[in-house]
């Protein structure tokens, strides 16, 4: 199981770029790097998901260094609204179970 | 679509006391999932079932059972609640093939043990 580490919590002002980075050392060549987020008293939901180099949707960028040993997940032009709780999940949905980190809390500031 | 259906929202129990939370998934996912998020902390999983007919531990499985009574349906029952047990349950599935782990979650069952 890939264990992960993020930072327990971030500050960000409206308007600007987020950068969370997620450390996983022993992510396994199977292994997939999904995001999720939080709001208080709601299941996590799904946010972006990639295996390698960079992935971009409509809400969120996922850059992935060759090496795979960590990932960021950036989320342009933050918003009061993206106040949540981040989880960086890696995993292989063919080798459950999937473990959870401690998930970073984003405070954005009007 | 409904996605990922739990029961029920909100329980208060008494030490001692048993109940089963009950959850359902209506995207044919083969993967099913139960966690369990104390306040302020981050998601541990109890159990889960990579399959119908298949059940295995997570990390904290102590107190609880499941049972994995068709695909749609995974449940976790509590035989002798205690106050350590408070806390709000989600259940997840997945379509469980290699790579897809993208989880869908319930709205979660809050629970209190008094």
């Amino acid at each position: 199981l890939a264990k992960t580490t993020q930072p327990i919590s971030m500050d960000s002002y409206e308007g600007q770029e987020v950068n969370i980075t997620c450390s996983h050392n022993n992510i396994a060549t199977n292994d997939y790097i999904t995001w999720y987020q939080q709001f208080p008293s709601q299941g996590p939901r799904f946010i972006i998901q990639g295996y390698k180099t960079k992935v971009t949707n409509e809400v969120a960028s996922l850059f992935i260094p060759a090496d795979r040993k960590s990932s960021t997940l950036s989320l342009p032009r933050v918003s009061l609204s993206d106040t949540a709780v981040y989880y960086c999940l890696v995993g292989d949905a063919g080798n459950t179970p999937l473990v959870f980190g401690k998930g970073t809390r984003l405070s954005v500031i009007a | 679509n409904a996605g990922v259906t739990q029961t029920p929202k909100f329980q208060v129990l008494k030490t001692g006391q048993s109940m089963t939370l009950q959850c359902a998934q209506d995207m044919n996912h083969n993967s099913m999932y139960w966690y369990r998020q104390d306040p302020g902390m981050g998601l541990r999983l109890i159990y889960y079932s990579a399959s119908e007919g298949t059940t295995d531990k997570g990390e904290v499985p102590n107190g609880y059972n499941v049972s994995r009574l068709n695909k749609r349906e995974f449940s976790l029952r509590l035989e002798s609640a205690a106050p350590s047990q408070t806390s709000v349950y989600f259940c997840a599935s997945n379509l469980g093939a290699p790579g897809a782990n993208v989880l869908t979650f319930g709205a979660g069952s809050r629970l209190t043990v008094l």
